[in-house]
């Protein structure tokens, strides 16, 4: 059975800093993963899908990376801002087609 | 207009009652789910569809059931609701594979639940 796993659970940070959130998985027979963003009282929203077969996925200050062989992701978010502040979800598709997500971590970007 | 809609938005019942949540999607998925999210656990696959005639249980169906009435609406009900049952729940849509270059799930906003 897949377990997704993000440590820690809640991060706070001064703006600016360049930060990398992890999300590791323990089976690394996967479709893809996904990164998603959740803000407070609101539903998921996709921030970058990379496929098995891709190493790393890149949208505007988003990068993720995926190396599957260590059952690793991190997403690395450049010149943080307070508008990143909400809680970061990783979630994988396996051969089920199902989701299995990471319980999620919370950031917080202080002005 | 919102892709994925879920209503009630905010819902308080008692325990015992019967009630439904519903989803409905303008995006022309085949394929939706119902997860529900509790703190420190994450989210959990209650139940799935990827066609109108298919309907599949996740990982924590017991106490829900399901009806999926148009490609663009899938229902969730708590015939007899427990507080355990208090949660949020999200309805969430997604392509077939080898229809669209993505293969990501889309959320609605959410119901909150809570029975007492």
């Amino acid at each position: 059975k897949q377990e997704v796993t993000q440590i820690p659970a809640a991060l706070s940070v001064p703006e600016g800093e360049n930060l990398v959130l992890n999300c590791s998985f323990t089976d690394s027979a996967i479709y893809n993963l996904q990164w998603f963003r959740q803000d407070p009282g609101k539903g998921l929203t996709s921030l970058l899908l990379i496929q098995s077969s891709q190493r790393e996925q890149t949208s505007g200050r988003l990068n993720a990376s995926l190396d599957k062989s260590s059952g690793r992701s991190t997403l690395y978010i450049a010149a943080s801002q307070p508008g990143d502040s909400a809680t970061y979800l990783c979630a994988i598709q396996g051969g089920s087609e199902k989701l299995v997500f990471g319980k999620g971590m919370k950031l917080t970007v202080n002005p | 207009d919102a892709d994925v809609t879920q209503t009630p938005r905010n819902r308080i019942t008692k325990t015992g009652k019967r009630i439904m949540l519903e989803c409905s999607q303008t995006k022309g998925h085949d394929r939706m789910y119902w997860y529900r999210q509790d703190p420190g656990l994450g989210l959990r696959l209650i139940y799935y569809s990827f066609d109108v005639k298919d309907i599949n249980k996740g990982e924590i169906s017991d106490g829900y059931s399901v009806s999926r009435q148009a490609q663009a609406k899938f229902s969730l009900s708590l015939e007899s609701a427990i507080p355990n049952q208090t949660a949020l729940y999200f309805c969430a849509t997604s392509d077939s594979p080898g229809r669209s270059t993505t293969d990501t799930q889309y959320f609605g906003p959410g119901t909150r639940l809570t029975v007492l």
